[in-house]
């Protein structure tokens, strides 16, 4: 079962780039690596996958190094909108999703 | 598509009675995800069904807790008698895939309460 680590918390100012890393040491050849968005008072909202190098969407990038043994999500020029808890899920090794304390990110101006 | 549908949005009912909660997923997935989201344990997935039918209901605290899935389109979970620690935010989910995906939508949740 690919365990994850990743920072409690962060803060950051508005407009700057935010890199949130995570630690999934026993990845397995077959997961993928999932981050996941929660706003207070909402549900999780997928906001990106990726299994290696990297990956980029409207909302974020992922970068996977070759050991796949980490990831961190980059998210360019937030806004205090962004403000949320991430988290960052392995699998689907693991027999369900296990969402963890995830990083509680404060955006502030 | 409107998405993952929950109801109640907020319920406080009194311990002791029967509490159900229900969920439309999304048009054409064919998985359904229970959770529930506590300050203490997090968010923790009760049960989930592939194609209607219940496949891990490991994560359902006790008996009192049911969950049924009688068509593609609607879910219902169900807690007999109610207890205080059942207060929480449930949460449903649906995704394409079957089997456990990591690409799920959550609806809203459904704040419990109860007293």
């Amino acid at each position: 079962l690919a365990k994850t680590t990743q920072p409690i918390s962060m803060d950051s100012y508005e407009g700057q780039e935010v890199n949130i890393t995570c630690s999934h040491n026993n990845i397995a050849t077959n997961d993928y690596i999932t981050w996941y968005q929660q706003f207070p008072s909402q549900g999780p909202r997928f906001i990106i996958q990726g299994y290696k190098t990297k990956v980029t969407n409207e909302v974020a990038s992922l970068f996977i190094p070759a050991d796949r043994k980490s990831s961190t999500l980059s998210l360019p020029r937030v806004s205090l909108s962004d403000t949320a808890v991430y988290y960052c899920l392995v699998g689907p090794s693991a027999s369900k999703l296990t969402f963890g304390t995830g990083t509680r990110l404060q955006v502030t101006l | 598509d409107a998405g993952v549908i929950q109801s109640p949005r907020h319920e406080v009912t009194e311990m002791g009675q029967e509490v159900t909660l229900r969920c439309k997923p999304i048009s054409g997935h064919n998985s359904l995800f229970w959770y529930r989201q506590t300050m203490m344990r997090g968010l923790e997935l009760l049960i989930y069904f592939n194609n209607n039918v219940p496949i891990d209901d490991s994560g359902m605290p006790e008996d009192r807790f049911s969950a049924k899935m009688p068509n593609a389109s609607f879910s219902t979970l169900k807690i007999q008698p109610s207890e205080p620690r059942d207060s929480a935010v449930y949460f449903c989910a649906s995704s394409k895939v079957q089997g456990i995906s990591y690409e799920q939508y959550f609806g809203p949740g459904t704040r419990l309460t109860v007293t």
